[in-house]
């Protein structure tokens, strides 16, 4: 199986701070990556697919990059929408695997 | 309007069977795979497998292979998630989510169905 490891496990930040969220694959993966965001109580929802691409109806302040075993995602200007939980996700073989999440508190 | 609206919340007791479900509206259903994930009390994601209602072809995770049984009514819309004998440990809120069209990324959701199992 394919490892995705995650860092941080959280992060505190103010509203209009930029933050990046890691995600590192324990072999190749080429862009198979996703980002999801979910809010408590909620399913999650796609942001990022094929490491890069951003999914109809994501904000603009959201991107991801990366290739191989190492990702990013940044969120440019945090806003009170953006408190939530973070994963990233393997889309190269089954199975597929999450990373553990990365949590966006308010400072 | 894509939907995927998931059967209501089940309190069960060790050694019960169990079966949940997820409709599918808004799409063809039969031309999307169909994945289910399990979210344990405070932790993180975990795929357990997924099915083409088209043809029924399923694959599990190795985790959750013989644990479960994915399966879908392609006359119905409907995909399904069963137990023939729960435990404690199956205590979780569990998602189906559509496939994007060729790669395994999900773009919908549905709003989950959380599994209690108590004796």
């Amino acid at each position: 199986d394919i490892q995705m490891t995650q860092s941080p496990s959280s992060v505190s930040a103010s509203v209009g701070d930029r933050v990046t969220i890691t995600c590192r694959a324990s072999q190749g993966i080429s862009t198979w990556l996703a980002w999801y965001q979910q809010k408590p109580g909620k399913a999650p929802k796609l942001l990022i697919y094929a490491a890069s691409s951003l999914q109809s109806g994501v904000p603009s302040r959201f991107s991801g990059s990366g290739s191989g075993t190492d990702f990013t995602l940044t969120i440019s200007r945090l806003q009170p929408e953006d408190f939530a939980t973070y994963y990233c996700q393997q889309a190269n073989s089954f199975p597929l695997t999450f990373g553990g999440g990365t949590k966006v508190e308010i400072k | 309007e894509v939907q995927l609206v998931q059967s209501g919340a089940e309190v069960k007791k060790p050694g019960e069977s169990l079966k949940i479900s997820c409709k599918g509206s808004g799409y063809s259903f039969t031309n999307y795979w169909i994945a289910w994930v399990r979210q344990m009390p405070g932790k993180g994601l975990e795929w357990m497998g997924i099915i083409y209602p088209g043809d029924s072809d399923t694959r599990y995770s190795p985790s959750f292979q013989g644990q479960v049984t994915i399966s879908a009514d392609k006359s119905i819309s409907t995909a399904y998630l069963q137990w023939s004998s729960l435990k404690a440990s199956d205590t979780a809120m569990y998602y189906c989510a559509r496939r994007t069209g060729t790669t395994e990324f999900f773009d919908f959701w549905g709003q989950g169905t959380l599994v209690t199992v108590s004796s």
